[in-house]
C-alpha cells in the first residue's frame, strides 16, 4: 500500500488566496483526520470523518476553513480567504476503525502564507 | 490543565545512555495510550502502544500508571538514530475520535 497521499508537499500562496490541500487516504480505512502543526500549538485537530461523513470539526479555526470528502478515497481541505497566520504544517491521517486504532500519517503539506 | 501535558525538552543525553520521559493526562477514563515519534519534518509514526501492564520492544519499554494519569518512555542504550520527537497520544474523553496527542519530548542523542 502507498500509504496516506498529500499533495502538494510544499505550497506558498500570498495573503488572500484561494488554497486547496488534497488527501487520499489508506484504501480500506473508513476514518480520516485533518491536523494543522506548528512549534506553538503543537498538533491540532481541524476535523475528522468517519465514512465520509465529518463528525467534529470544532477544530476548524475559522469559516475561512472548509473540508470535504466526496468518497472514501478522497478528502480536501480549503483555506479561502488565506492569511499568513494559517502557515503550517497541515497533515492527512487515516485509521480502521474496526478496532485498531493506529493512526496513519501522510507527508504533509509545508503551507507558507506571505 | 491541559488534556495531555509533555515536556518539551529537549533533553540532550550521550550516546548510550537510559532516558526517560513521562506524559500526564487529565481525563481518568481514558482508555488507550500511545507513543508516536516524529523526526524532523517528517509525519509522525506510531511507535508503541502502551498497556496497562507495561510492555517493551527493543530497547523500549513503556509504562502506565493510572492512579497517577501518568505514562512512561524509556529508552536503553540510545542510539543517535532516536533522535526525534516523542508525541504521547491519548484515546478516551476528548479530541479526534478520542485521540489528543500531546505536544511531543525533543529528544538530541549527542555522540
Amino acid at each position: 500500500d502507498a500509504g496516506v497521499i498529500q499533495s502538494p508537499r510544499h505550497e506558498v500562496t500570498e495573503m488572500g488566496q484561494e488554497v486547496t490541500l488534497r488527501c487520499k487516504p489508506i484504501s480500506g480505512h473508513n476514518s480520516l483526520f485533518w491536523y494543522r502543526q506548528t512549534m506553538m500549538r503543537g498538533l491540532e485537530l481541524l476535523i475528522y470523518f468517519n465514512n465520509n461523513v465529518p463528525i467534529d470539526d470544532s477544530g476548524m479555526p475559522e469559516d475561512r476553513f472548509s473540508a470535504k470528502m466526496p468518497n472514501a478515497s478522497f478528502s480536501t481541505l480549503k483555506i479561502q480567504p488565506s492569511e499568513p497566520r494559517d502557515s503550517a504544517v497541515y497533515f492527512c491521517a487515516s485509521k480502521d476503525r474496526g478496532g485498531n486504532e493506529k493512526l496513519f500519517f501522510g507527508s504533509g503539506t509545508q503551507l507558507s502564507v506571505l | 490543565r491541559k488534556e495531555v501535558e509533555q515536556d518539551p525538552g529537549p533533553f540532550n543525553v550521550p550516546e548510550g545512555a537510559t532516558v526517560a520521559f513521562n506524559c500526564t493526562y487529565s481525563n481518568s477514563a481514558s482508555q488507550s495510550f500511545f507513543w508516536y515519534r516524529q523526526d524532523c519534518r517528517k509525519e509522525p509514526k506510531l511507535l508503541m502502544s502502551v498497556y496497562s501492564s507495561g510492555n517493551e520492544d527493543g530497547r523500549f519499554t513503556a509504562q502506565l500508571n493510572r492512579a497517577s494519569q501518568y505514562i512512561s518512555l524509556l529508552i536503553r542504550d540510545s542510539k543517535l538514530s532516536d533522535s526525534a520527537t516523542y508525541l504521547c497520544v491519548v484515546l478516551g474523553g476528548g479530541g479526534a475520535d478520542g485521540l489528543t496527542f500531546g505536544k511531543g519530548t525533543h529528544l538530541i542523542i549527542q555522540p
